[in-house]
């Protein structure tokens, strides 16, 4: 089966400056999942949507970061302005359902640096 | 909140030495507990998982033991290659929500 796609591989920008992020999760896997990935940490959940409705987003600067999932399959995310520490590798994943009993699948991330 | 800590890396090892990567938990209730590796240029993927206390979860000849009563899945292999060679990262699913560690690098020179 495909994988889940992501793009851009890599991004640079300068702050202030807006950018956006699409991911492609794997054919029919209800619950998508944006994470951040700062150097030297682990993944940390931005946001997550089960089909077309957010699951959880406490976690998500909402005043600079937005996401959506039209038609519950494909999600694009959105850094507006972006600040020097959103520097990170942001990775998209999918499962088929909600919960840890279905393994997520991971896409190869977007990296982005902020100038 | 959840939490998850693993050992600061890198761990440096020989061709076929003994690994363990240390990893333990706070959760509220009994999660599922999770093994993610992630190898140079690549995402994130599952190595193994355990969903009680006592499960042994095994792959690739990487196996880790869910111990309630330690609140610890230390990842183990008894003799590690150069292809593993890439970041662990221990995780553990809390409300639906998967929480990871900082991962731990393990280099392996042969």
């Amino acid at each position: 089966e495909a994988g889940v796609a992501q793009s851009p591989r890599y991004k640079i920008i300068e702050k202030r400056q807006s950018v956006a992020f699409w991911c492609n999760p794997i054919s029919g896997h209800a619950t998508l999942y944006w994470y951040q990935q700062i150097l030297g940490q682990g993944p940390k959940l931005l946001i997550q949507f089960q089909n077309n409705g957010v699951v959880d987003d406490s976690q998500l600067p909402k005043d600079r970061f937005s996401a959506e999932r039209l038609k519950g399959v494909d999600s694009t995310l959105k850094i507006q302005p972006a600040k020097l520490e959103d520097s990170a590798v942001y990775l998209c994943a999918s499962s088929l359902v909600l919960g840890g009993t279905s393994p997520l699948h991971f896409g190869n991330g977007t990296r982005l640096t902020v100038t | 909140g959840d939490s998850v800590t693993q050992m600061e890396g890198p761990v440096t090892l020989s061709e076929e030495a003994f690994l363990t990567i240390n990893c333990t938990y706070t959760a509220t209730g009994y999660p599922s507990l999770f093994w993610y590796v992630q190898y140079p240029g690549e995402g994130l993927q599952l190595l193994l998982k355990a969903t009680k206390a006592d499960d042994k979860g095994s792959n690739k000849g990487f196996e880790a033991t869910y111990r309630k009563e330690t609140t610890s899945f230390h990842l183990e292999k008894g003799s590690v290659q150069v292809s593993d060679s890439a970041v662990y990262f221990c995780a553990l699913e809390g409300f639906q929500k998967l929480v990871f560690g900082t991962g731990t690098r393990l280099l392996v020179s042969p």
